[in-house]
């Protein structure tokens, strides 16, 4: 079946501009991650969709940024008033919501601020 | 707080040579710990999970808990097993990832 899939792959913006980051999960299942990827800093947890519960915000760096998750499928992260320190890859992960079931990732967006 | 350490960002070694790949954590209860891996051009994926106490492409994780490490262990490396490694600890809901070593397998 198809995996997570995640558009654009690739976003270049000018500093200050708002950007949208989408993922798609895969079908069913019902936990969905976020985080970013910058060089040689690992993979940084930014929030955390389970089903119909509230979601964990608690690791968005700041009120620039927020997420959504629509219909408990498709997520759209958006950061506002973009920084040149938020270039970055952005990965997804979805899991079937059972504790500490395998993530499995998208492809990542990868987002240069000019 | 949970942290996890992967002190090696790069580490070289020849086809046929062990290899392994250390990681360190910081954590009060049972951890959960894993392995991802992320190969060239393609999508980061579980690697293997302690709890399995499996063998994946030949790959072994133990985790010692008076240590407090959960190292990546392989016998003989392959080229093929260049690529991104990452340790990560499970804890109420989240995961928590190291900054990964890079594995280059020298022909």
């Amino acid at each position: 079946g198809a995996g997570v899939s995640q558009s654009p792959s690739n976003k270049v913006t000018e500093k200050g501009k708002d950007v949208e980051l989408r993922c798609d999960p895969i079908s069913g299942h019902t936990a969905l991650y976020w985080y970013r990827q910058s060089l040689g800093q690992g993979l940084e947890f930014l929030i955390y969709f389970q089903g119909n519960s509230a979601p964990d915000k608690s690791g968005l760096p700041s009120d620039r940024f927020s997420a959504e998750r629509t219909g408990g499928s498709v997520s759209t992260l958006t950061i506002q008033r973009t920084q040149q320190e938020d270039s970055a890859v952005y990965l997804c992960a979805s899991t079937s919501g059972l504790e500490s079931d395998t993530q499995y990732f998208g492809p990542g967006t990868r987002l240069t601020v000019l | 707080a949970q942290r996890v350490t992967q002190p090696e960002k790069l580490l070289s070694v020849f086809k046929g040579a062990p290899v392994e790949l250390k990681c360190n954590y910081s954590y009060s209860g049972s951890p959960e710990l894993f392995w991802y891996v992320q190969y060239s051009r393609q999508r980061l994926q579980l690697l293997l999970r302690h709890i399995s106490r499996e063998s994946i492409k030949g790959f072994t994780a133990d985790l010692n808990k008076g240590e407090t490490s959960f190292h990546l262990k392989k016998p003989f490396a392959q080229e093929e097993d260049s690529a991104m490694y990452y340790c990560a600890l499970y804890n109420f809901n989240k995961f928590y990832f190291g900054s990964g070593t890079k594995l280059n397998v020298k022909p």
